[in-house]
Parts: C-alpha cells; sequence; structure tokens
C-alpha cells in the first residue's frame, strides 16, 4: 500500500476555499485516491475518489497531479461544519477490503 | 443516501457482561464491516461480512463474534466484556462485489457506538 503524507493541522476561514494536500509518492497505477473525513465523535464519511482525472462532486473537488504522486482536496467554500479529520487514502481496486486510516489533517474553520 | 445506523452512541457495561452491538444499512449492500477506532492506533477492522451467513476476521477478532442473519443487519457480540474493550465501534457497509474475498467500492460508516466497560 501507499504511504501518504499529509499536514497535521490546517487552518482556513469561513467562506473560503480549503484546500487540503496529501502526497502518495509510491502509489501504484492502479490505486486509487480515496478521500474520508471524521468530524469529532463521529463515524468517518466518503468524500471523493479519482484515478487519474479530477473529479467534482457536490461535497468536493479532487485535483490529481499528472504524475499521480500527490493531490489536492479543495473544500471551495468551507464553513464550520468542515471542522474535522481529512484522511487521504490511496486504495488498491479489487483488493482492499480494509481501511488504513493515517493520521490525516486537522482541517479548522474559523469564523 | 446511504444510511448506516447503529444501535446506540453510547454504552456503559460492566466487566463479563455480554454486550450487543447491531449495525442496520438500508441500501442492500453486500458487504459490512466492524472496526474500532482507539487514539494513536487508527481504524482497525474486526469482523466483515460479504454476504449472509459469511463472516470473516479482520486484524483483531479475539474476544468478538459476529452474526449476519440478514442481508441488512451486522451485529457486533462481545461475549464477555473486559476493560480493554472500551473504544469506539464503528460499523460500515460497502456495495461492492467480492473478488476472491477482496472488496473494493466506497465504505459508508454509522455514527458510531462509544463503548465504555467498568
Amino acid at each position: 500500500d501507499a504511504k501518504t503524507t499529509q499536514p497535521p493541522s490546517m487552518d482556513c476561514a469561513e467562506g473560503r476555499a480549503a484546500n487540503l494536500p496529501c502526497n502518495h509518492s509510491t502509489i501504484s497505477g492502479n490505486e486509487y485516491v480515496y478521500w474520508y473525513r471524521q468530524i469529532h465523535s463521529q463515524g468517518p464519511q466518503y468524500i471523493i475518489h479519482g484515478l487519474k482525472n479530477n473529479e467534482t462532486n457536490e461535497m468536493a473537488s479532487l485535483i490529481i497531479t499528472e504524475d499521480r504522486k500527490s493531490s489536492t482536496l479543495i473544500l471551495p467554500h468551507a464553513t464550520l461544519r468542515d471542522t474535522a479529520v481529512y484522511y487521504c487514502l490511496p486504495t488498491l481496486s479489487g483488493s482492499n477490503y480494509k481501511l488504513t486510516f493515517g493520521k490525516g489533517t486537522l482541517l479548522t474553520v474559523n469564523p | 443516501d446511504v444510511k448506516v445506523t447503529q444501535s446506540s452512541r453510547y454504552l456503559v457495561k460492566r466487566t463479563g457482561e455480554k454486550v450487543f452491538l447491531e449495525c442496520v444499512q438500508d441500501m442492500d449492500h453486500e458487504n459490512m464491516f466492524w472496526y474500532r477506532q482507539d487514539p494513536g492506533l487508527g481504524l482497525r477492522l474486526i469482523y466483515f461480512s460479504y454476504d449472509v451467513k459469511m463472516k470473516e476476521k479482520g486484524d483483531i477478532p479475539e474476544g468478538y463474534s459476529v452474526s449476519r442473519e440478514k442481508k441488512e443487519r451486522f451485529s457486533l457480540i462481545l461475549e464477555s466484556a473486559s476493560t480493554n474493550q472500551t473504544s469506539m465501534y464503528l460499523c460500515a457497509s460497502s456495495a461492492g462485489t467480492p473478488v476472491a474475498l477482496a472488496i473494493t467500492d466506497t465504505q459508508y460508516f454509522g455514527p458510531g457506538t462509544r463503548l465504555t466497560v467498568l
């Protein structure tokens, strides 16, 4: 499994875009990049995933570099409810039955 | 939206008690999982199930058992609760089709049960 590096914490002002980076330089060609988040005392929540192309859904956008060694999760207009720990997980399609969360990034959205 | 519910948000039990944690999902998902989450140890898989009446051990099955009699319901049983089983318990489900017991696809989590064993 690819190792990931994420900053331990980030701050963002409410209403501004939050850009959360993840380095996964050892990612293999068929590993997807998944993002989850976990709000304090709640279960993890799926956000988005992608393989090569950038992806967007109602929650966020995912930008994956061309060499796939890093990605950025973008919350376009952060709200206080987006304060959470965000996890980046390279996931090998077809072989991963358990999720391995690293330490993630604690995003604090400030009013 | 996928909905995964767990029977209790908070539970306090005594050492030696038999404890049942229930999980229900409403999206007809094939796969269901039980994890525990502890500070500094991250998420650890206890058991998972890829079909009714089927179960597979995860990384830390000792002291636990599971039951899946119906597709939508996956129960975690602590046969004789101990203080080291005090933890946050998380249930998840996913729709992926298993291939040689490898299950892909997004996992959707319940809110968690914080269990304290005294």
